[in-house]
């Protein structure tokens, strides 16, 4: 069966430090991987998307950015936090092809003080 | 820009009674329609998905679509305590050629003893 690591599960960091979020995935091959936040009383917003190694579509013009070193392997970075980065960071992956449907990571909760 | 709908609630119903969440959805291009379950804290947990019109049932899970409307519900039945969580409606969506799902902002559910 397919599953899904994400960490850390927590974060508190200071405004303008770095940020790295990682994320794999177990069980199958060239999956689809998504990055989404939550933040509080909100919906899910789509930040980056991959369909394989090095290729990263963004949703959302930020100061994040993420990239796909593996195949099972995405991570979210930004260089310096803003305080609106906070939020709940969920990963997310599928299978490729049409109708299928997305299955997230526990999640990153990440407070910026 | 295309969007899922649900009314915020929240919804209250008592143990035993069936809850029924709404959705609607812009995009005559969407396929296929997920529900996700997200307890407090937690991550969306896929729970139904549901693809040609009419309904499908599973357990006291039943979704039903109806594509002309543009419409997509969730029917719980015989509703319990543990059943207490935001729903989110997501619809997929085809942009450039790759498929992504647009998340409704959820609707909390509270079942009372």
């Amino acid at each position: 069966s397919q599953t899904i690591h994400q960490w850390p599960a927590t974060l508190v960091q200071p405004v303008g430090s770095p940020l790295s979020l990682e994320c794999t995935v177990e069980g199958t091959s060239n999956p689809n991987l998504y990055w989404y936040r939550q933040a509080a009383g909100r919906g899910l917003q789509l930040l980056f998307y991959s369909v394989g190694i090095g290729q990263i579509s963004s949703e959302v013009p930020q100061n994040l950015s993420a990239s796909r070193p593996q195949d099972r392997q995405f991570i979210l970075s930004s260089k310096k936090l803003l305080l609106s980065d906070s939020g709940f960071y969920l990963c997310a992956w599928s299978r490729t092809g049409n109708n299928q449907p997305q299955h997230f990571g526990d999640g990153t909760r990440l407070s910026i003080l | 820009q295309k969007e899922v709908e649900q009314n915020s609630g929240p919804l209250s119903v008592p143990e035993g009674a069936i809850a029924s969440l709404n959705c609607t959805y812009s995009d005559r291009g969407s396929q296929s329609f997920f529900w996700y379950r997200q307890y407090s804290g937690k991550s969306p947990e896929l729970i139904m998905f549901i693809y040609s019109n009419g309904d499908k049932e599973d357990g006291r899970f039943t979704a039903q679509l109806n594509k002309a409307s543009q419409y997509v519900s969730l029917l719980i039945r015989d509703s319990q305590p543990s059943d207490s969580a935001t729903y989110l409606c997501a619809a997929t969506l085809t942009q450039g050629g790759s498929e992504k799902l647009v998340f409704g902002k959820g609707m909390k559910l509270t079942v009372n003893p």
